[in-house]
């Protein structure tokens, strides 16, 4: 059971958007910054999205992440069949004194 | 750029001692903290815990009686330990650079880059 909340799935055509929400308490993403990886099939997670909205050099601008009070969220744009990977989102929390991430979302572009 | 590596034993027998390491290229790894985080086959990403270039470490609660990590004077290597492993302990174990720190009243916490990832399994 993970400490954030990620839907399993999601699923979108090409060309489409598609948002992946995390979720969880005020110990973690309510108070502190979130961020978003993406892990390729076979290979290692890499950073997509930090500090909430911050994207790495090399980061297309059609990834994107915002949060809300206890929820965040990573939207991607103009979905390719190389955006096929599962995301998942982290951070800190406070009460534990670790680092949290998500369960993973299946990203599949139809 | 920084990049990183593991390296270690990819059997590891029940009871024993995993012990693995992270080398660091293109840079050091001084005024940084450095992590490993693990992946069982088929879940989700676990944090382990991390090292500061100066040696202090923090680690997850859950495996906190069972880890130790290490950094290397050179400056180029960091290690991880872990006692009594079980098959639970069965992963892919992943060094990273974490990015952690507190500022306004959060904390900022991130991991880039990674290396490729090892997996280590455990059986007799």
């Amino acid at each position: 059971q993970s400490v954030l909340t990620q839907p399993p799935s999601v699923s979108a055509a090409p060309g489409q958007k598609v948002t992946i929400s995390c979720s969880a308490s005020s110990s973690n993403i309510g108070n502190n910054y979130v961020s978003w990886y993406q892990q390729l099939s076979g290979t290692a997670p890499k950073l997509l999205i930090y500090d909430n909205n911050k994207r790495p050099s090399g980061i297309p601008d059609r990834f994107s992440g915002s949060k809300s009070g206890t929820s965040a969220t990573l939207g991607i744009t103009g979905l390719q069949t190389g955006d096929e990977a599962v995301y998942y989102c982290g951070t800190w929390d406070t009460s534990r004194l670790n680092a949290v991430f998500g369960g993973g979302t299946k990203l599949t572009v139809l | 750029q920084v990049q990183l590596q593991e390296s270690g034993p990819g059997l590891v027998k029940p009871s024993e001692t995993l012990s693995l390491t992270c080398t660091v290229s293109g840079g050091s790894t001084s005024y940084a903290y450095w992590s490993w985080i693990r992946q069982p086959p088929g879940k989700g990403l676990e944090w382990i815990g991390y090292i500061y270039h100066s040696g202090s470490t923090a680690y997850n609660p859950s495996l906190e009686s069972r880890v130790g990590i290490s950094i290397d004077t050179s400056k180029t290597h960091f290690s991880l330990r872990l006692s009594s492993v079980t098959a639970a302990d069965t992963a892919v174990y992943y060094c990273a650079r974490q990015m952690y720190s507190y500022d306004s009243g959060a904390y900022s916490n991130w991991f880039d880059p990674w290396g490729q990832g090892t997996l280590v399994t455990v059986s007799s």
